[in-house]
């Protein structure tokens, strides 16, 4: 069972500067999901995807976000411009279904210097 | 709006001891799930309850459900060391999924 994989664990960039993120789900899972979490808090839910379909997006996802999952399988979640208040854990999960729970990959830490 | 509210959000504990983490959530829902988290480390699935009334339970940990109160329960029973992590639960209503803060727990010898 390869769970959960994301790219880069860690991300170190100047402010300004776009980066990108890349999830890859257990295979037969057709739900993937992106969460930011910070210290001390909960994951706060981004977007997720079934199949290709981005079907859900949060007000946290301003228009410097944008999450791709083209062919179904692997997605990206790039941040153009970043900012200092962008630094946290970028966490992926997939799931079969909605019912089934996620599993969640290791997350990459974004920190914005 | 969806909320998730835990408490306490600390909870530091003896060996032996027993206690409940709570998880009132404000919409109907009839799926609530349970995460742990240790320090520097991802979500680990713990329970799924998928209805009214449903208690799940591995090692020292037992969870229940109550759609009816919009609440959820995580009881430690007899706690050792090795369950200090950070619980969270999350309702899994609609698909804005929502997570609560988290309750740190630290176990003391």
């Amino acid at each position: 069972d390869t769970g959960v994989s994301q790219n880069p664990r860690h991300k170190i960039t100047k402010r300004g500067q776009n980066v990108t993120f890349r999830c890859d789900p257990i295979s037969e899972h057709n739900r993937l999901y992106w969460y930011r979490q910070t210290l001390g808090q909960g994951p706060e839910f981004l977007t997720y995807f079934q199949n290709e379909a981005q079907l859900e997006k949060s007000r946290l996802l301003s228009d410097r976000f944008s999450a791709e999952r083209p062919k179904g399988s692997f997605s990206t979640l790039e941040i153009q411009r970043t900012e200092q208040g962008d630094s946290a854990m970028y966490l992926c999960a997939s799931s079969l279904g909605s019912r089934q729970p996620q599993h969640f990959g290791d997350g990459t830490r974004l920190s914005i210097l | 709006e969806l909320k998730v509210e835990q408490n306490p959000l600390f909870l530091s504990m003896q060996e032996g001891k027993n206690y409940t983490i709570y998880c009132n959530y404000s919409t109907t829902s009839d799926r609530l799930y349970w995460y742990r988290q240790d320090p520097g480390k991802s979500l680990e699935s713990l329970f799924v309850l998928l209805s009214n009334g449903a208690v799940k339970q591995e090692g020292r940990l037992m969870a229940s459900l109550d759609t009816k109160a919009r609440l959820s329960t995580l009881h430690i029973t007899a706690a050792v060391h090795d369950l200090s992590a950070t619980y969270f639960c999350y309702q899994g209503g609609s698909e804005k999924l929502v997570f609560g803060k988290g309750t740190k727990l630290t176990v003391n010898p």
